[in-house]
C-alpha cells in the first residue's frame, strides 16, 4: 500500500487530454512539492515534471503539473502513441523522514 | 551530461549480502550540488527509496531498509555504491542509481535487475 495513492490505470485516444491524480496527506504532499516520473517499458523512470509543475529541459509543454491542498495531477495534453507509459508521483513524507512514491499508473493510449 | 551506470553480481544467495555499484561519468560526485540515491523496483511494482550519500559521506536511509543498508561513496573512482544485508526473496527488483537534485532525482541509471535465491 503506497503513501500516495494514484488509479492503476488510465487511457485515451491519440489527441485528447488525460489528467492522472496522486492524492497524499498533509505530512506529504500538503507540505512538500511533488515530482512526476515517466517510465517507459523497459527503461529507467525519467523525471518528467519537478517542484509540482516544472518541466525538465526537453519535456514538451504537453505535460504539466499541478498541486492542492494534498493531490497532485499530471496533465497531458495532444495524447500521443509514445505517451504509454507508467507514470509516477513522488514526494519527501515528514513522517516517514524518506522519499515516497506513488503505486504509478499505467497510461494506455488507444 | 552526467551519466549513471550500475553494475554488481545479477545473483545473490538468500542471507548474503547484496553488492551494487553505480558509477558516474560526465560530472563529479564531489560537487558537492547534490546527493546519490538507491531506489528499487520489485517485478511490475512501484519505486521504494533506499537511501542515500552525500560526497562528504553523509547518509539518509528509508528506515524499513535501515538496519541492512550501508551507502558509501569512493571519490577517487566517482562511485558510490550499496550493500544490503541478508537478503531474501522479497529484495528481489530492479536496483537503480540516481542523482537527487535538490528534491527531485534528476538523473537515473539504466537499472539492473538482482535476483535472489534460495
Amino acid at each position: 500500500q503506497s503513501v500516495l495513492t494514484q488509479p492503476p490505470s488510465a487511457s485515451g485516444t491519440p489527441g485528447q487530454r488525460v489528467t492522472i491524480s496522486c492524492s497524499g496527506s498533509s505530512s506529504t504532499i500538503g507540505s512538500n512539492t511533488v515530482n512526476w516520473y515517466q517510465q517507459l517499458p523497459g527503461t529507467a523512470p525519467k523525471l518528467l515534471i519537478y517542484i509540482n509543475n516544472q518541466r525538465p529541459s526537453g519535456v514538451p509543454d504537453r505535460f504539466s503539473g499541478s498541486k492542492s491542498g494534498t493531490s497532485a495531477s499530471l496533465a497531458i495534453s495532444g495524447l500521443q502513441s509514445e505517451d504509454e507509459a507508467d507514470y509516477y508521483c513522488a514526494t519527501w513524507d515528514d513522517n516517514l523522514n524518506g522519499w515516497v512514491f506513488g503505486g504509478g499508473t499505467k497510461l494506455a493510449v488507444l | 551530461q552526467v551519466q549513471l551506470q550500475e553494475s554488481g553480481p545479477g545473483l545473490v544467495k538468500s542471507s548474503q549480502t547484496l553488492s551494487l555499484t553505480c558509477t558516474v561519468s560526465g560530472g563529479s560526485i564531489n560537487s558537492g550540488a547534490y546527493y546519490w540515491s538507491w531506489i528499487r523496483q520489485h517485478p511490475g511494482k512501484g519505486l521504494e527509496w533506499i537511501g542515500y550519500i552525500y560526497y562528504s559521506g553523509t547518509t539518509y536511509y528509508n528506515a524499513p531498509l535501515k538496519s541492512r543498508v550501508t551507502i558509501s561513496v569512493d571519490k577517487s573512482k566517482n562511485q558510490f555504491s550499496l550493500k544490503l544485508r541478508s537478503v531474501t526473496v522479497a529484495d528481489m527488483a530492479v536496483y537503480y542509481c540516481a542523482r537527487l537534485n535538490t528534491s527531485w532525482f534528476d538523473c537515473w541509471g539504466q537499472g539492473t535487475l538482482v535476483t535472489v535465491s534460495s
